[in-house]
């Protein structure tokens, strides 16, 4: 069955720190991936997608992640975390012949030290 | 635009009581709607998945049931509560097939 990894459960930084969350996957064929992400008290809210083309996607906020097919995976980066980046962080994925269905990870939760 | 309204906020319920979780999207048509409980350290556990009235998957066998009697209504039930229903329980909804869903805010629920 389809399944999605992320490999920390909680990361703590300070802020200016790099930020890069892991998130494997374990389906063969074409795929859509996404990384949303919920801060304390709100809903989730998507952060980016990748569907096709350029395996670099940017997200809003500063974030991006790319795609390695190869690896089966959509790492998050940031390269400079604000405090306001305190949130969890979510990876998810969707196998293409399974029309909407979307399966997530477990979740990392950020936290960046002021 | 689009909106998903999921009501009610938060619930307490006591043990064997029965369940009703309604979720309503608007601006939309035809949409794919799913309920997942999200559990601490757990991520987002993919409960029901409907892509039609009266289209439902069950992705985990458990104590609840899905029912979609309209095409924007999506209902999440249980005839008797347990203790381990207890979660935060979200409702989605997305369009075609890449999967990219919106979600509401979510509904607290504590069986005690």
């Amino acid at each position: 069955a389809q399944s999605v990894s992320q490999h920390n459960h909680h990361v703590i930084l300070s802020e200016a720190a790099s930020l890069e969350l892991g998130c494997n996957y374990s389906y063969g064929g074409t795929v859509n991936l996404f990384w949303y992400v919920q801060y304390p008290g709100q809903h989730l809210q998507l952060l980016l997608k990748y569907f096709s083309g350029d395996p670099l996607v940017k997200g809003i906020k500063g974030f991006e992640a790319e795609f390695i097919k190869s690896k089966f995976s959509f790492n998050l980066r940031k390269p400079s975390v604000q405090w306001s980046d305190t949130a969890e962080y979510f990876c998810a994925v969707n196998a293409g012949n399974q029309g909407g269905k979307l399966i997530f990870g477990q979740g990392t939760e950020l936290s960046v030290k002021p | 635009s689009q909106t998903i309204h999921q009501w009610p906020a938060t619930l307490v319920q006591p043990v064997g009581s029965p369940l009703s979780l309604e979720c309503t999207v608007e601006g939309t048509s035809n949409p794919n709607l799913y309920w997942y409980r999200q559990a601490a350290g757990r991520g987002l556990q993919l409960l029901f998945y409907s892509v039609g009235i009266g289209q439902i998957s069950s992705e985990v066998p458990q104590n609840l049931s899905a029912s979609r009697p309209q095409d924007r209504q999506f209902i999440l039930s249980s005839k008797k509560l347990l203790l381990s229903d207890s979660g935060f329980y979200l409702c989605a909804w997305s369009v075609g097939t890449r999967g990219e869903a919106f979600f509401g805010q979510g509904t607290r629920l504590t069986v005690v």
